[in-house]
């Protein structure tokens, strides 16, 4: 059964915290993604890696890094916490080309509440 | 504009009617249409892709209009399990990565 794991479920960190999100993935995808997502705003790409090192920023980089040093793990870091940042987020990965719209998966979600 | 827009409802939906909602979006090169089901605090999963000829999977029916540049889900006998929100989810060619485009979803309420 494939699967992407998100290792921190529910977390509460304090404004200016450094928060730390862990995604791993055992189906050998390339591409990795970082979505969060809010009410009536739907799912917004933060950022994406289609390999091991690389990354791309999405619609909403800021106030993000990531870091792809292995292939199945990719790190949403908040590097200081702010209460805007309070969200779902959601780790996801698929493989590139015609089938990516269907071979997309996604880890349960991180529900970060930033007091 | 957004890319990809959808009626965020909730359609509220008498068990075993039928129920249909559809999905705009912006890019007339828009490649790939796919709808994705996502219940309450948990993650999308893959309901169906949309072929250009129209799909069905069960209950579920899926239309694509290009020329309108919209795609349409459609369940027939709804159950009470379809409660959720619908994701209408868009591919580019020049997301060659396989960055996907999303909607806000549609929520589906269904009652007994």
């Amino acid at each position: 059964d494939v699967k992407v794991t998100q290792s921190s479920r529910y977390l509460v960190k304090r404004t200016g915290e450094k928060v730390f999100l862990e995604c791993v993935q055992d189906m050998d995808h390339e591409n990795m993604f970082w979505y969060r997502q809010d009410p009536g705003l739907g799912l917004r790409l933060i950022y994406f890696s289609y390999d091991v090192k690389m990354k791309e920023k999405g619609d909403i980089p800021e106030g993000y890094s990531v870091s792809r040093e292995k292939k199945e793990r990719f790190s949403l870091i908040l590097e200081s916490a702010s209460t805007n940042q309070t969200s779902m987020y959601l780790c996801a990965s698929n493989a590139p080309g015609e089938y990516s719209g269907n071979t997309i998966y996604f880890g349960e979600g991180s529900w970060l509440t930033v007091v | 504009r957004k890319e990809v827009e959808q009626d965020p409802g909730p359609f509220n939906v008498p068990e075993g009617a039928t129920v249909a909602f559809n999905c705009t979006y912006s890019n007339s090169a828009s490649q790939s249409f796919f709808w994705y089901r996502q219940d309450c605090r948990k993650e999308p999963k893959l309901l169906m892709s949309v072929y250009s000829s129209g799909n069905e999977d069960g209950r579920f029916t899926a239309q694509l209009n290009r020329a309108s540049q919209y795609i349409s889900l459609l369940i027939r006998d709804s159950k009470l399990s379809d409660s959720a929100t619908y994701l209408c989810v868009v591919t580019l060619p020049t997301d060659s990565w396989g960055k996907l485009q999303f909607g806000a979803g549609t929520q589906v309420v269904v009652t007994p």
